[in-house]
């Protein structure tokens, strides 16, 4: 069935280093979305990319989904102790089904 | 801002014995979720409920799952004989519409303890 994979599981960063997480199906994805859930929280919607080769920013967050809509990252520029979380791609799958990546931990040290 | 809430925040229950998680979702909202999240690991996807059927089911939404909209705001999930492996965090989820934006809301979640 359709997976999608999300490297690396867990990644420290020094505070003001910049943070990437990759996002890869084994199936072309009519959209992808990105969550973060904070330690104890529940995930929250950030972002959803549609159209193939899509980039959207929002702040220091930059999003991508690749050409063939197969794989998308999220870089984060300049890490702050306040992106400490969880980040999940996710994408549909059928009709009404969501498959979550693993996640990608997020350490920051001030 | 219009938030989806789910009752209770905690629930322990011996092994054996049914729950009910309960949620409310956001008023507007058409679809409907429910997802487990096991400790540490990821979110899997369990059911997705439209027009008050289910849409969709994962291969662990088994025979011992059951959702249900019985009032119109209420969206429930029973496990009928909980197994110590149903010990996990339960969320709620709604979306608005079928097409763009694909944003799905997530309730705070109910943490399931089965001892």
């Amino acid at each position: 069935g359709q997976q999608v994979m999300q490297i690396p599981q867990y990644q420290h960063v020094q505070e003001g280093e910049d943070f990437t997480t990759y996002c890869n199906s084994s199936t072309t994805l009519s959209n992808i979305q990105w969550y973060k859930q904070r330690p104890g929280g529940h995930p929250v919607f950030l972002i959803q990319l549609v159209k193939s080769g899509e980039v959207k920013k929002q702040k220091r967050l930059t999003f991508q989904f690749g050409e063939a809509k197969k794989n998308s990252s999220l870089h984060i520029t300049a890490t702050q102790t306040t992106d400490v979380g969880t980040y999940f791609c996710a994408g549909p799958r059928g009709g009404f089904k969501t498959i979550f990546g693993a996640g990608t931990r997020l350490f920051v040290k001030a | 801002e219009p938030e989806v809430t789910q009752t209770p925040s905690h629930q322990v229950t011996q092994m054996g014995q049914e729950v009910i998680l309960r949620c409310v979702p956001i008023s507007n909202h058409l679809y409907f979720y429910w997802y487990r999240q096991i400790l540490g690991q990821k979110v899997e996807f369990l059911v997705s409920f439209y027009n008050n059927e289910i849409s969709e089911k994962s291969e662990i939404f088994d025979d011992q799952f059951s959702v249900e909209r019985p009032d119109g705001s209420n969206f429930t999930l029973k496990i009928r004989s909980t197994k110590l492996e149903d010990s996990a965090m339960y969320f709620c989820a709604s979306r608005r519409t079928w097409d763009s934006p694909y944003e799905q809301y997530f309730g705070p979640g109910t943490r399931l303890t089965v001892t």
